[in-house]
């Protein structure tokens, strides 16, 4: 089975930090993606990636980067946090062209106080 | 906004019953996705259903989708507590490459 972990189940934060979340697919999946997702709004794409070092822009990449330096690892970065980002964040990894079901990791619930 | 609508929002029914759950989208789409989430999770996928498909089924799910009226169906037979959970149907719109996701209906079933 495709597993797809993320570093921390739950994440507390101050306003200002820099914030790194990080997920790790074991299945070669050439695709990654990072969505958050917020009661009443269902998901919604942040940013994700085709391949290693390529990046594309989600629906609201806006106050957020990414980095993919190894196929298997795909990294969220908050480059300095705001309490509207505080969110569930959901990672997931899916095979070929992104029309494959995608595998999600069990999510990390972020505060930012 | 490129995403749709699931109706209804909450679903409430008692153990052994069917559960029905529709998603409509707005733009032509490549295929459509059902997922579901357990509380606290990560989505797990549970059927595909191609634009050129009717209909298809996976154990207690039969999946309809309606392309002319832009709108899938997901049907849970004889349903069971551990269905408690929400759906989300996801969509890849033709030329896209992403998912788009519906916001979900929120399934309780009662023992």
């Amino acid at each position: 089975d495709v597993k797809v972990t993320q570093s921390s189940r739950y994440l507390v934060k101050r306003t200002g930090e820099k914030v790194f979340l990080e997920c790790v697919q074991d299945m070669d999946h050439e695709n990654m993606f990072w969505y958050r997702q917020d009661p009443g709004l269902g998901l919604r794409l942040i940013y994700f990636s085709y391949d290693v070092k390529m990046k594309e822009k989600g629906d609201i990449p806006e106050g957020y980067s990414v980095s993919r330096e190894k196929k298997e690892r795909f990294s969220l970065i908050l480059e300095s946090a705001s309490t509207n980002q505080t969110s569930m964040y959901l990672c997931a990894s899916s095979l070929g062209n992104g029309i494959q079901p995608q595998h999600f990791g069990d999510g990390t619930r972020l505060s930012i106080l | 906004s490129q995403q749709g609508e699931e109706d209804p929002q909450a679903l409430s029914i008692q153990e052994g019953e069917n559960a029905t759950m529709n998603c409509s989208y707005k733009t032509s789409i490549n295929n459509l996705q059902w997922y579901r989430q357990n509380s606290g999770r990560g989505l797990v996928h549970l059927i595909l259903i191609r634009s050129n498909e009717r209909e298809k089924h996976s154990g207690r799910l039969r999946v309809t989708l309606d392309t002319s009226k832009k709108s899938s169906s997901l049907l849970i037979t004889a349903s069971r507590a551990a269905d408690t959970a929400s759906y989300f149907c996801a969509r890849i719109h033709t030329g896209a490459n992403n998912l788009f996701f519906g916001t979900g209906t929120r399934l309780t079933v009662i023992p």
